[in-house]
């Protein structure tokens, strides 16, 4: 079945440092969604990309969908303590499946 | 704030007990799911209802027993878990099932319940 790969799995930063994770599908996606998920708490739907080479930005957050529809980032300018949390990419997994990727758990040392 | 609620919030069982997990959602959304996340893992999902009929199963064992009275409502039936059924489990729901081809159905998540079996 359709894997999605995600690195990094950790990812510790300073304050005001950028971070970046990254997504690798075995498969070509129609859509991409990225949820964040803070400690203790739920998975929570951020955006959704579908177009091939889509970027989209929410204040710091900056999502890319690759030109292929196999690989998406998302990156985070000048991080603050509020971005804390598990950062989830996950693409339709066939079958009427969400597939999400393992998470990448970002801490923010202030 | 989730338009997904979920009681209860913290849930501890025996072995032998038999309790339920109740989900609940009012955005008209036609299809509803069951995840299980253990920690430090991405949700793994269980059940999706569907127009409110079982359309997947993944394998789930029978202890876990899914049940969708209407459109709005979600249950999960626990009878004889194990210590490993310990996790957090998500109620989610979307506007329609997902399909491979779609691209949009974004799903929403509940704040889950703490399922701890002793």
């Amino acid at each position: 079945g359709q894997q999605v790969m995600q690195i990094p799995q950790y990812q510790h930063v300073q304050e005001g440092e950028d971070f970046t994770t990254y997504c690798n599908s075995s498969t070509t996606l129609s859509n991409i969604q990225w949820y964040k998920q803070r400690p203790g708490g739920h998975p929570v739907f951020l955006i959704q990309l579908v177009k091939s080479g889509e970027v989209k930005k929410q204040n710091r957050l900056t999502f890319l969908f690759g030109v292929s529809k196999m690989n998406c980032s998302l990156h985070i300018t000048a991080t603050q303590t509020t971005d804390v949390g598990t950062y989830f990419c996950a693409g339709p997994g066939g079958g009427s499946r969400l597939t999400f990727g393992e998470g990448t758990q970002l801490t923010v040392n202030p | 704030d989730t338009e997904v609620t979920q009681t209860p919030k913290h849930l501890v069982m025996g072995m032998t007990n038999k309790k339920s997990l109740k989900c609940e959602q009012h955005m008209g959304h036609r299809a509803m799911y069951w995840y299980k996340q253990k920690a430090k893992k991405p949700p793994e999902l269980m059940f999706v209802y569907s127009y409110e009929k079982l359309s997947i199963n993944e394998s789930v064992p029978s202890r876990f027993s899914p049940e969708c009275p209407n459109s709005s409502l979600l249950n999960l039936h626990l009878h004889a878990l194990q210590p490993e059924d310990s996790a957090l489990y998500l109620c989610a729901s979307s506007q329609d099932q997902l399909t491979g081809g779609h691209s949009g159905n974004t799903i929403y998540f509940g704040e889950g319940s703490w399922l701890t079996v002793v």
